[in-house]
This record gives C-alpha cells, structure tokens and sequence, in this order.
C-alpha cells in the first residue's frame, strides 16, 4: 500500500532563516506531487505540484521554491522565511489517471 | 477560477444527532472529495465522489453534478466525528478547497 511521509512534524524558524520541508511517497511510482498550505485552521490553498521529476507548477507568487529531485521526493524550500509563512504545510500524492488526493501528515511552521 | 462554498461555518450536535453538511461549486468539475480533518491536522478521505450517492458506515454523500453541490451526511454522530469537514473540487488535476464546517459533537 501507499504511504506519504512528511518532516519534519513542526518547526519553529526565525525570521530570514532558510527552510526545507521534505515529502516522501512510497508504494508508488511516478506520481502526482503537491503543497499545500492552511493558514487558521481553515481551507487549503495549493501553492505548487509536479506531473514528474523536475516538473514543478507554481500557483500563488510567494517567498517559496519547490523542487522534485527524485520521483517520490517533493521538496518545498525558502531562501529567506517571513512571519507570513507560518502555517501548517501538507503534501498530497495522486496516480495515474485517477485524481484522488491523499495526504501526509502536515508540518506545521512556526516564523518568529 | 472555481469557487466552492460550504454550509453550515460550523455545526454543534449531541451525540446521537443526525447531520447534513453542503458544498456549493460555481462550475463544473471533473471530481469531488470529501474529507475529515483530526484534530492533529491529518485530512483523512471520506468520499471521492463526481456523481451520484456513496456510503460507507456512517457517513454517506451524494454529488448533483449538473446542479453544482454535494452533500455530506452524517447519522448517529458520535464525539469522534469532531473536526473540520472539506469539500474539495477537481479541475485539471488541482483541487480547490472550500473554507470547511467545523463540527463538534457533545457526549
């Protein structure tokens, strides 16, 4: 079976520190990769996916980088962190021609 | 780009009580999922769900495609169902979430 792995579980980061947020995929091969922010608890915002490795789409203009090194590997990364990206960060994997999402655990980020 | 709505915000019942929860959508889509967040933030899958009706225990749904919404319900609830309930449309791939009902279940 397939299962999403995602750490780390929280962070808490200063303000202009950089950042690496990783997601794994096993059981699997070739899938569909996604980030996602959630601010206050409510709805999801997607901020970037991958169709496969090195193919990376960016929906909102932010201060974060996705990248895909590998086929189950999805990387979500910031140069420089602002208050504003504190929020809780869940990757999403989908296959073939079905697009049911399913998700990791979460980490959830603290900016100081 | 697409809307989804959800109703009620929020939704407080005995145990025991029957629930329907809504989502609205302002254009077609290819697929519908349905999901309970925990309270430690894991969203766990309910319902995928285009058209038509599905159950699994509790819990059934049904999708009117052609009218835009789904419904959610939820029979003899129990404290366990507390939580956050999204609906979430697809549309090439990327799913656009609705802003949740949150749910919350007295003993």
């Amino acid at each position: 079976s397939q299962t999403i792995h995602q750490w780390p579980a929280t962070l808490v980061q200063p303000v202009g520190s950089p950042l690496s947020l990783e997601c794994t995929v096993e059981g699997t091969s070739n899938p569909n990769l996604y980030w996602y922010r959630q601010a206050a608890g409510r709805g999801l915002q997607l901020l970037f996916y991958s169709v496969g490795i090195g193919q990376i789409s960016s929906e909102v203009p932010q201060n974060l980088s996705a990248s895909r090194p590998q086929d189950r590997q999805f990387i979500l990364s910031s140069k420089k962190l602002l208050l504003s990206d504190s929020g809780f960060y869940l990757c999403a994997w989908s296959g073939g021609s079905a697009y049911e999402q399913y998700f990791g655990p979460g980490t959830r980020l603290t900016v100081t | 780009g697409i809307q989804v709505e959800q109703s009620p915000p929020d939704l407080i019942l005995q145990e025991g009580a029957n629930s329907t929860l809504r989502c609205n959508f302002s254009d077609s889509v290819n697929n519908l999922q349905w999901f309970h967040q925990n309270p430690w933030g894991q969203l766990i899958n309910l319902f995928y769900i285009p058209s038509g009706t599905k159950q699994n225990g509790r819990l059934s749904a049904t999708t009117v495609a052609t009218e835009r919404y789904s419904l959610l319900y939820i029979s003899s609830s129990q404290t366990t169902d507390s939580g956050v309930y999204f609906c979430a449309v697809e549309e090439g791939g990327k799913l656009t979430f609705g802003q949740g009902t949150i749910l919350t279940v007295h003993p």
